[in-house]
């Protein structure tokens, strides 16, 4: 069965500073992986994704993630944070044969200070 | 291009009652799934529609059911409420099965 680790439930870092959320997953087949952001009241947002190719997956707002298979790693990371990257972050993966169901992992919170 | 849209925003119900969450997709999707948001959790998968028939469904009990209709929108019944139905109920439309999901705002369900 799949899995997903988000290692730190909450994240804090001051404006501008460089920022990594860690994601690990356990799967044993191929998989999809994704990382959504949840901001407060409202549902999720695609900040990018992984199907293939490419490791290095750039995303919205200056995040990128890399996938790492030999350490079934995701980590999310900006290399410059603003305040108004304050929210939940969920990463997220999905069998690519059964890829209709999404298995989340119960989320990062980073809070940024000024 | 309209997204996809739920309602209501929030429920408050009883426990033992019956509850009917409703979502209407993004133009030209055909695929719906809705997922329950337990609070300081992530998402977890209930079922998915495809043109109208179950497409996949997580581990949850038969008291969860679903509908899709012709035009693609979705209901999600909740029959004999318990208190740990209480939750974020997130509706998200695809194009196909097996691409990438939008979600909406969600329906914010408290059972009583």
């Amino acid at each position: 069965a799949q899995s997903v680790t988000q290692l730190d439930s909450q994240v804090p870092v001051f404006e501008e500073a460089p920022v990594e959320l860690r994601c690990n997953y356990s799967s044993s087949v191929s998989v999809y992986l994704f990382w959504y952001v949840q901001y407060p009241n409202q549902g999720l947002q695609l900040l990018l994704k992984y199907l293939s190719g490419s490791t290095l997956v750039k995303g919205i707002n200056g995040f990128e993630a890399e996938f790492n298979k030999s350490q079934t790693s995701f980590h999310l990371r900006k290399p410059s944070v603003h305040i108004s990257d304050t929210a939940e972050y969920f990463c997220a993966v999905s069998e690519v044969d059964s890829s209709y169901k999404l298995i989340f992992g119960s989320g990062t919170r980073l809070l940024v200070r000024p | 291009e309209t997204g996809v849209t739920q309602s209501p925003t929030h429920l408050i119900k009883t426990r033992g009652q019956q509850v009917t969450l409703r979502c209407s997709s993004q133009s030209g999707h055909n695929t719906v799934s809705w997922y329950q948001q337990a609070l300081g959790q992530g998402p977890q998968f209930i079922f998915q529609y495809y043109r109208e028939e179950e497409n996949g469904r997580g581990n949850f009990p038969p008291r969860f059911s679903g509908l899709q209709f012709p035009n693609y929108s979705s209901e999600l019944n909740v029959n004999a409420l318990e208190l740990d139905d209480s939750a974020l109920y997130l509706c998200a439309s695809s194009p196909t099965t097996n691409t990438e999901a939008f979600f909406g705002q969600g329906t914010r369900l408290t059972v009583v």
